[in-house]
């Protein structure tokens, strides 16, 4: 069956420093990849997303996420955190890439981000 | 503000009650999904709707059914709750087709079930 693993399910950083959450997945071909972010009490926003093409993908604030084939990892970085990063961030993907698809994605169980002042 | 609203946010309920989670998107997307969210278990999918008119099982279908009223509409009941449905849930939609394929959520409906 196909699955997703986030392995750190709580890191700490302090604020400037880098971050790194990891992912991967299990699946046969190369599937869609995405990270989201919930912050407390909140639903989930999209960070960033890959299909095909470079596998170095920017997002929205200041997140970027390189997808391995040979690792199947999709692993989220950024180069210097800010407390507002705090939050609990989820990696997902669809295994039904390639042509129509229902569309359902599964999601790993989620990094909790602290961030020291 | 375009997006998925969840009604209600909170609700508590007893043992053998029934409810009804609506969710209503305005984004003209054709699919929608529910899942549940529970600490340490990420998000699971309960039930979805590729297109209006369709509904299929996902992971945790138990107990749970759901309607697709509508394009704009898709709600989850619960029949009979019981204390293991408490959870908060969140209902989101999508176009199907790359590069718009992604999921838009709402803010979700935190329900205790005791």
């Amino acid at each position: 069956a196909q699955s997703v693993t986030q392995p750190d399910i709580h890191i700490t950083v302090s604020e400037g420093a880098s971050l790194e959450l990891r992912c991967n997945y299990s699946y046969g071909a190369t599937p869609y990849l995405f990270w989201y972010v919930q912050s407390p009490g909140q639903g989930l926003q999209l960070l960033l997303k890959y299909f095909s093409g470079d596998t170095l993908v920017q997002g929205i604030k200041g997140f970027e996420a390189e997808f391995k084939r040979s690792q199947s990892s999709f692993n989220l970085r950024k180069p210097s955190v800010h407390w507002s990063d705090a939050a609990e961030y989820f990696c997902a993907v669809n295994m039904n890439a390639g042509g129509t698809s229902y569309g359902k994605l599964t999601f790993g169980q989620g990094t909790i981000l602290t961030v020291h002042p | 503000n375009a997006g998925v609203t969840q009604t209600p946010k909170f609700q508590v309920l007893k043992t053998g009650q029934s409810m009804t989670l609506q969710c209503a998107q305005d984004m003209n997307h054709n699919s929608m999904y529910w899942y549940r969210q529970d600490p340490g278990m990420g998000l699971r999918l309960i039930y979805y709707s590729a297109s209006e008119g369709t509904t299929d099982k996902g992971e945790v279908p138990n107990g749970y059914n759901v309607s697709r009223l509508n394009k704009r509409e898709f709600s989850l009941r619960l029949e009979s709750a019981a204390p293991s449905q408490t959870s908060v849930y969140f209902c989101a939609s999508s176009e199907l087709l790359v590069p718009n394929y992604g999921y838009t959520f709402g803010s979700g409906t935190r329900l205790t079930v005791v």
